[in-house]
């Protein structure tokens, strides 16, 4: 089994640009999907983010996905923060037979 | 609309058992993959279990292997999780989740409002 590691925690000003990221501790992130939910307190989560970098409709176009092969790597990167996103993600990938999902990052928008 | 609805989360002892239920409206369940996750108070979101959308094909994390069982009726529109044996780790919130994807990608597209499972005497 593998396993994603996000940062616990990151923060970012209103307005400004955060990234997230999610690395693979075995097998190329080329793999398979990744996926990112976003979860606000007492909520369940949502997607933000699935197939590496498709944004579900409702989605605002701020919100972008990318891999990156080298670094074995997912990323989750928010521009023009609001502090709507004040949430934490998850980033969720799979194989043949287990989901996975990372430990989930708690932004702050301050 | 797409809509999950869990129900039958409660106070349990150790040792017990709970059947947990989600129901479905608002797309063709039958056609669809689904999912069992939890989160622990205060953690992060765990994979519990998925199942096949005609209910033929089952995987579990190996925390609940052997003491969980997810199945499902489609002529009800309702996703089932069988837990037994249940021990004070397995306390969470637990979510059911639509697959968009099904056999070879994990998308999980819709969660329910998840139902609070606590195992304590």
């Amino acid at each position: 089994n593998f396993m994603l590691t996000q940062p616990h925690s990151v923060s970012e000003s209103p307005g400004k640009t955060v990234t997230i990221s999610c690395t693979r501790s075995s097998g190329s992130i080329a793999s398979n999907y990744v996926q990112w939910y976003q979860q606000r307190p007492g909520s369940a989560p949502t997607t933000v983010i699935y197939e590496d970098n498709q944004r579900p409709s409702g989605v605002p176009d701020r919100f972008s996905g990318s891999i990156d092969s080298s670094s074995n790597s997912a990323s989750l990167t928010i521009s023009g923060l609001k502090t709507e996103d004040e949430a934490d993600y998850y980033c969720q990938s799979y194989d043949s037979s287990n989901v996975v999902f990372g430990g989930g990052t708690k932004l702050t928008v301050l | 609309e797409v809509q999950l609805v869990e129900s039958g989360g409660g106070l349990v002892q150790p040792g017990g058992s709970l059947r947990l239920s989600c129901a479905a409206s608002g797309f063709t369940f039958s056609s669809y993959w689904m999912h069992w996750v939890r989160q622990a108070p205060g953690k992060g979101l765990v994979w519990v279990s998925r199942i096949n959308s005609d209910g033929s094909s089952t995987s579990y994390a190996d925390s609940v292997k052997g003491r969980f069982t997810i199945s499902r009726d489609n002529a009800k529109n309702t996703l089932y999780l069988q837990m037994n044996s249940l021990r004070a780790e397995d306390t969470a919130v637990y979510y059911c989740a639509r697959d968009l994807g099904g056999l070879v990608v994990v998308i999980l597209d819709y969660w329910g409002q998840g139902t609070l499972v606590t195992v304590s005497s």
